[in-house]
């Protein structure tokens, strides 16, 4: 089955900076790949979401990049504010979402005022 | 529309009792998710139903866990004895295909077993 691992498992940054939170696949087939913003005691949220047919997706201080080739996305976060500071989840799937999610494993971002 | 909905929010229990978790997905939803998330395993995806029906129960960690869809607007999740390793947040979390590929998630029901 698919198998995502996400890098780094914790990431501060002094406010202003920008964050970078890596993730790579192992199925080809995977074709939707969607990041979740899980604050402290509450529930995930998506954030933004990539299909296999796009390099890259901007919204506002979010963008995510996508390498089909290599097998990995990312997510950044720039002009990184106090708010951002969360769980931050990669997930992959096929069929463009119509089957189950696999997650990374969680990076806990710290935004350092 | 109030998204969806889980009860309890909290429950306490103690080991060898039964608990039942409770959800309802957002209405016109076809899919239905049931994940369980913990600090040392994450978040990990039990089960899940399409048009009330169980697609992937892979992720069932055994058979005290058991999870049903009698109908499109409610489902639930019971496990028979509980033990304190499932001690854990579990999560309900729902999606249409006629729309955006989005998994919206319940607020979570936090479970301690005694």
């Amino acid at each position: 089955g698919e198998n995502v691992e996400q890098h780094p498992s914790t990431l501060s940054v002094q406010e202003g900076d920008s964050a970078v939170i890596k993730c790579t696949y192992s199925d080809s087939a995977s074709n939707y790949f969607p990041w979740y913003k899980q604050e402290l005691g509450k529930r995930p949220q998506l954030i933004i979401d990539i299909r296999s047919n796009v390099g890259e997706k901007k919204d506002q201080r979010i963008a995510v990049t996508l390498n089909k080739t290599a097998k990995h996305f990312s997510l950044h976060i720039t002009e990184t504010q106090p708010e951002d500071s969360a769980v931050y989840f990669c997930a992959a799937s096929k069929n463009f979402g119509n089957e189950k999610l696999t997650f990374g494993t969680g990076t806990r971002l710290t935004i350092i005022p | 529309d109030a998204g969806v909905i889980q009860s309890p929010r909290h429950e306490v229990t103690e080991m060898g009792q039964e608990v039942t978790l409770r959800c309802k997905p957002i209405s016109g939803h076809d899919y239905l998710f049931w994940y369980r998330q913990t600090m040392m395993r994450g978040l990990e995806l039990l089960i899940y139903f399409n048009n009330n029906v169980p697609i992937d129960d892979s992720g069932m960690p055994e058979d005290r866990f058991s999870a049903k869809m009698p109908n499109a607007s409610f489902s639930t999740l019971k496990i028979q004895p509980s033990e304190p390793r499932d001690s854990a947040v579990y999560f309900c979390a729902s999606r249409s295909t006629g729309t955006r590929e989005t998994q919206y998630f319940g607020p979570g029901t936090r479970l301690l077993v005694l």
